[in-house]
């Protein structure tokens, strides 16, 4: 059953650079989207970006520039990374897996179903 | 970009209760519905528009395609209290709902 772990600092502060990791146990990072998503009383959900060994990694608009996804596949881990933060982005961090599954009906297209158990960062 | 309606309800135990996800341009059936409930990460009910994930009740149902999709739950039970997100994996970058909020 596959778990991820999140690690990092919690207390970040501004201007300088978020990291985050996420560590998998009873899995690997073969086949799936590996994704970042945040929740702010702001903006509710916001997802952050996504990495697979298939490709990426994308990034959503807004954070474009500041944001890194990187993938360990040694360590079996991807990582986030946020430069130049400021208060806005204070908020909670989970890490979570798209799943990808091809040949059944219909396909799994990278649904989160296993999530981290979330960061709290404070700017 | 997607647009979830109402983003609050209250409703009793025993009702039907409907969301709604409108997205600004067609995602095909690319929409998952998730549940959060307060401190907890979000939970998967329902992928490609209208699939039951694994272990989540029947109650749950989900419908649409393209821009308009609908989360039902039917006979709502108390642990159906929660925030409802809609999301869409229609290619990138990926957006979430701004939630709805279930009161029981």
């Amino acid at each position: 059953q596959l778990q991820l772990q999140q690690t990092g600092v919690a207390l970040v502060r501004p201007a300088e650079t978020l990291s985050l990791t996420c560590a998998l146990s009873g899995g690997s990072l073969s086949g799936d989207d590996w994704s970042w998503i945040r929740q702010t009383p702001e903006k509710g959900l916001e997802w952050i970006g996504e990495i697979s060994q298939r490709g990426g990694p994308y990034y959503t608009p807004s954070l474009s520039g500041r944001v890194t996804v990187v993938l360990d596949t040694r360590n079996s881990e991807f990582s986030l990374s946020l430069k130049s933060v400021t208060a806005a982005d204070t908020g909670v961090y989970f890490c979570a897996r798209g799943l990808r599954v091809e040949g059944v009906t219909p396909p799994r297209t990278g649904q989160l179903d296993v999530w981290g158990q979330g960061t709290i960062v404070t700017v | 970009q997607l647009t979830q309606s109402p983003s609050s309800l209250s409703a009793s135990v025993g009702d039907r209760v409907f969301i709604t996800c409108r997205a600004s341009q067609g995602v095909n059936r690319n929409l998952a519905w998730y549940q959060q409930k307060p401190g907890k990460a979000p939970n998967l009910l329902i992928y490609a528009s209208s699939t039951l994930q694994g272990g989540v009740p029947s109650r749950f149902s989900g419908s649409g395609s393209g821009t308009d999709f609908t989360l039902t739950i039917t006979d709502l039970h108390p642990e159906d209290s929660a925030t409802y997100y809609c999301h869409h994996l229609n290619g990138y970058p990926r957006t979430f709902g701004q939630g709805t909020k279930v009161e029981i």
